[in-house]
């Protein structure tokens, strides 16, 4: 059974620094890992899809790796503002049987970038 | 613009009542999906359809019901066979099973018991 852990489980820092988001998985046999960014009392919103061949993804400030042999992604970002802070979610994809339809999230990351 | 609706945003439920959840998506995917979110817990699957007239249980489906009539909409009815439908419900979509694509996801709907 596939199971996600994003470390660390909440992460606050001062404005303009740079930081990393860690996500593991136990299954290596994914189809591809997304980032999601959640707002309190709001849905998520796809950050970045980075399939199982790839190494990494990009979009603006955000950086997002994947070493699936080793079951593990980073997300970085860069310069961070205060509007950044939101909780970050990691999910993967199966590529197993029938588990090729299902995402298994991650618990999250809570941000909080203080001004 | 196209995207998943999800409504009402918030929903009260009294003991031994069932509810539905509202789900639509212009998005023109095949595969729809419900998941639940509880406080310190990653989101569950409920229930997910991948193609109209057909859909398979998830993780928790225990006191849930769906039904996919068309391709736009996957309603989620909690019934009263649920004993803890207190939570945040998401629902999603996507092109369709093995697609290199990824999800989108709706705004939520926040379910109470009262």
């Amino acid at each position: 059974k596939q199971e996600v852990t994003q470390i660390p489980a909440a992460l606050s820092v001062p404005e303009g620094e740079n930081l990393v988001l860690n996500c593991s998985f136990t299954d290596s046999a994914i189809y591809n890992l997304q980032w999601f960014r959640q707002d309190p009392g709001k849905g998520l919103t796809s950050l970045l899809l980075i399939q199982s061949s790839q190494r990494e993804q990009t979009s603006g400030r955000l950086n997002a790796s994947l070493d699936k042999s080793s079951g593990r992604s980073t997300l970085y970002i860069a310069a961070s503002q205060p509007g950044d802070s939101a909780t970050y979610l990691c999910a993967v994809r199966g590529d197993s049987g029938g588990s090729n339809y299902k995402l298994t999230f991650g618990k999250g990351t809570l941000l909080t970038v203080n001004p | 613009d196209g995207g998943i609706t999800q409504s009402p945003k918030y929903l009260f439920r009294k003991e031994g009542q069932n509810v539905t959840l509202s789900c639509e998506q212009n998005l023109n995917h095949d595969a729809m999906y419900w998941y639940r979110q509880d406080p310190g817990q990653g989101l569950r699957l409920i229930y997910y359809s991948q193609i109209v007239n057909d859909f398979q249980k998830g993780d928790i489906a225990e006191g849930y019901s769906v039904s996919r009539e068309k391709k736009e909409s996957f309603p989620l009815t909690v019934t009263s066979a649920q004993k803890n439908p207190t939570a945040f419900y998401l629902c999603a979509s996507s092109i369709g099973q093995g697609a290199a694509y990824g999800y989108t996801f709706g705004s939520g709907t926040r379910l109470t018991v009262v």
